[in-house]
C-alpha cells in the first residue's frame, strides 16, 4: 500500500539555524498538511497545501514556516531560525481529496538544542 | 472554536475485553476521524466519519451529530491494540484543519 515517506526520522539542530523537513506524498493526491505534536500535548495544525499554494494555515505558522513543493514529489516544511519551543513531532499528511480520509507519515522528530 | 474531549484518558483491559472509548465535541462538523497513534509515534488513520457507523475488523467507530458525541469500539482486544486513539473533528469547508482531542491511552494486558 503506498505510503507518506518523511526524512529525516529524527534531526537536532541548535537554536537559530533553519531545518527542513521533508515529505513525499502518496502520488495521486492532490492536497497536503503539516502537524504538530509537542512532547506530551495534543496534536495541532500548521498548515494545508493545495494546487501549489497554501490553502488553510493556522495561529502557529507565522512567518519564521514556510512550505515548499519544490517538484512532482516532495513536500517541504522550513523553519528559520529555529526555537527551543519549535522540538516537537511533525507529521506530514496527504489526501486525494480536501474531503478524503488522510494519511499520515511517520514522522520527523526535531530537537532544537 | 470546536473543543474535542475524550474519556478516558487512559484504560487498562485485559485480552479479550470490549473497550469504549468516547469523543465529545462542541460545535457543528463536517467530518470526525479517529486515529491510532503507535508508541513510536507514528499515526495511522482508523475511521472519517459524518453519520452513522462504520466498522472495519474489530472496530467500531459511531457517531451522534445531535449529540455532539462519537465512540469508537474495540471488540475482542489485543495486546497490539495498546496504543494512543486520537478523534479529531473537522469544522465546515475546512480540509486538513483539523481540531484534536487529548488522546486516550490504551493499554491491552495479555
Amino acid at each position: 500500500e503506498p505510503e507518506v515517506t518523511q526524512t529525516p526520522s529524527h534531526q537536532v539542530t541548535q537554536m537559530g539555524q533553519e531545518v527542513i523537513l521533508r515529505c513525499v506524498p502518496i502520488s495521486n493526491h492532490l492536497y497536503f498538511y503539516w502537524y504538530r505534536q509537542i512532547l506530551g500535548q495534543k496534536v495541532e495544525f500548521l498548515v494545508s497545501f493545495y494546487n501549489n499554494e497554501i490553502s488553510e494555515k493556522s495561529e502557529i505558522f507565522d512567518d519564521q514556516f514556510s512550505v515548499e513543493r519544490p517538484d512532482g514529489s516532495n513536500f517541504t516544511l522550513k523553519i528559520r531560525s529555529t526555537k527551543l519551543e519549535d522540538s516537537a513531532m511533525y507529521f506530514c499528511a496527504s489526501s486525494r481529496q480536501g474531503n478524503s480520509p488522510l494519511h499520515f507519515g511517520n514522522g520527523t522528530r526535531l530537537t532544537v538544542t | 472554536k470546536n473543543e474535542v474531549e475524550q474519556s478516558p484518558q487512559n484504560l487498562t483491559a485485559q485480552e479479550g475485553e470490549f473497550i469504549t472509548i468516547n469523543c465529545s465535541y462542541s460545535v457543528g462538523i463536517s467530518a470526525l476521524h479517529w486515529l491510532q497513534q503507535h508508541p513510536g509515534g507514528g499515526i495511522v488513520s482508523l475511521f472519517m466519519l459524518s453519520s452513522g457507523k462504520k466498522k472495519h475488523g474489530r472496530l467500531i467507530a459511531t457517531i451522534n451529530i445531535q449529540e455532539k458525541h462519537s465512540s469508537l469500539h474495540i471488540t475482542a482486544s489485543h495486546p497490539r491494540d495498546s496504543a494512543v486513539y486520537i478523534c479529531a473533528v473537522r469544522e465546515g469547508g475546512s480540509q486538513g484543519n483539523l481540531i484534536f482531542g487529548k488522546g486516550t491511552k490504551l493499554s491491552v494486558k495479555p
